[in-house]
């Protein structure tokens, strides 16, 4: 089962607004991590936040994490086109190895 | 090598058949990741090795998966009796070391998509 679900399913914007979807998760974790994939294939990291951490910046994103409400945002800043693509949390519950996936946001930036 | 290599990229079976799927870590990874992907939803965990064994099996959905690391490095994902409902994209990733409180990166390779008809 997975460990969380990503608001909205699906996201259009145009190209030069920012992006943002949120990822809530079920149990206490070790850290939460962000990834992105293109076209149902292989995933590529975006970022990590650990637990005891708030807030963290990466150029044009920028993550935030409420361990209290067990809820993550990711924003994309002054989007581009090659950003579409679908975007996934991911969660480390505590005292396991296993990363679990929420349920994914498509994002569509339309040029 | 430079990825996560997966092989094969597709794969077309026919229902009731036996099918491998090989997973080529990142060179130096000891952990190593298996997921299932259906269309329109996340990757499911389906099993986790440090080294050569398998340390969380908990995601595999029944007896007819099974998959071995038998030297540390790659691993291979079996299933058996294929059924139609197995049809998905099954992704491979890998870690320099198990997860800790700090985390690790996970890299994924580009899956291997499975079709059983």
């Amino acid at each position: 089962s997975q460990q969380g679900e990503e608001d909205p399913q699906a996201l259009s914007i145009q190209e030069g607004e920012n992006a943002t979807m949120n990822c809530s998760y079920k149990t206490s974790i070790n850290n939460l991590q962000w990834y992105r994939q293109n076209s149902g294939r292989g995933l590529v990291h975006l970022i990590l936040i650990r637990s005891n951490e708030r807030e963290k910046h990466s150029g044009r994103l920028r993550v935030t994490l409420d361990t209290s409400k067990k809820s993550s945002s990711l924003l994309i800043t002054a989007s581009r086109a090659a950003d579409t693509a679908s975007y996934f949390c991911a969660t480390v519950p505590s005292g396991t190895y296993k990363y679990i996936f929420g349920t994914g946001t498509r994002l569509k930036v339309l040029a | 090598g430079a990825g996560v290599s997966q092989t094969p990229s597709n794969k077309v079976t026919e229902k009731g058949k036996y099918v491998e799927l090989r997973c080529d870590p990142i060179s130096g990874h000891t952990a190593l990741y298996w997921y299932r992907q259906s269309l329109g939803q996340g990757p499911e965990f389906l099993i986790y090795f440090q080294g050569t064994g398998a340390a969380d099996d908990s995601g595999l959905p029944n007896d007819r998966f099974f998959a071995v690391r038998p030297e540390g490095s790659v691993s291979t994902l079996k299933i058996q009796r294929t059924e139609r409902g197995d049809s998905a994209v099954y992704l491979c990733a890998s870690s320099l070391t198990k997860g800790t409180p700090s985390g690790n990166t996970i890299y994924f390779g580009e899956g291997s998509w499975l079709t059983v008809v």
